[in-house]
């Protein structure tokens, strides 16, 4: 099935500046979707990309979607101390299964 | 409140036992699907049940068995235990089985066999 790889791991980022994660794939992609999970708490959706090229944001987050449809990366800008948690991404895999990325571990330093 | 409700929120139980998971979708939504989340790991799908038919599997075990019920509560059976299960356990559920809908996730069921 199709799996796709986050990088970094973790993240650690001061308060204030920007960063971004990146999801990568070798097969093309119909579709990928972000979560995030605070810790200690469950994935929420963030949102779904579609289309090549596509941009769309999210106040301080802004998602894009490769052209070739093989990658997607995340970006936050003057992360806040509410930024920290995981962040995953995923692609719908055969059977309409989520299969997700392992994550981006993102802490902020005051 | 997700929408989404899984009981119980803790489990602690021994080696060899027999579990039974519990998850009710949110309102509306006819597709279930469990997650296993080990400690500082990813999500990595179990099963999926689509108004009470099972209609996709992952990496799970033959110990563990699920169902999916005429209300459309899924319960998630984990017998035969071992350490190795310790887990969270999430349950979510979509609008519709194909589609372009985002999960939601229940708050999990965090299982430590001891």
């Amino acid at each position: 099935g199709q799996q796709v790889m986050q990088i970094p791991q973790y993240q650690h980022v001061q308060e204030g500046e920007d960063f971004t994660t990146y999801c990568n794939s070798s097969t093309t992609l119909s579709n990928i979707q972000w979560y995030k999970q605070r810790p200690g708490g469950h994935p929420v959706f963030l949102i779904q990309l579609v289309k090549s090229g596509e941009v769309k944001k999210q106040k301080r987050l802004t998602f894009q979607f490769g052209e070739a449809k093989k990658n997607s990366s995340l970006h936050i800008t003057a992360t806040q101390t509410t930024d920290v948690g995981t962040y995953f991404c995923a692609v719908k895999a055969a059977g309409n299964k989520l299969t997700f990325g392992g994550g981006t571990r993102v802490l902020v330093k005051p | 409140d997700s929408g989404v409700t899984q009981t119980p929120k803790h489990l602690i139980t021994a080696t060899g036992q027999r579990v039974t998971l519990r998850c009710s979708p949110r309102s509306g939504d006819l597709s279930v699907y469990w997650y296993q989340q080990s400690l500082d790991q990813g999500l990595q799908f179990l099963i999926q049940y689509y108004n009470g038919e099972e209609r996709a599997k992952g990496n799970i075990l033959e110990r563990f068995s699920a169902q999916q019920f005429p209300d459309l509560h899924s319960e998630l059976n984990l017998s035969s235990l071992e350490l190795g299960d310790s887990a969270l356990y999430f349950c979510a559920s979509s609008a519709r089985q194909q589609g372009n809908y985002g999960y939601t996730f229940g708050s999990g069921t965090r299982l430590t066999v001891v």
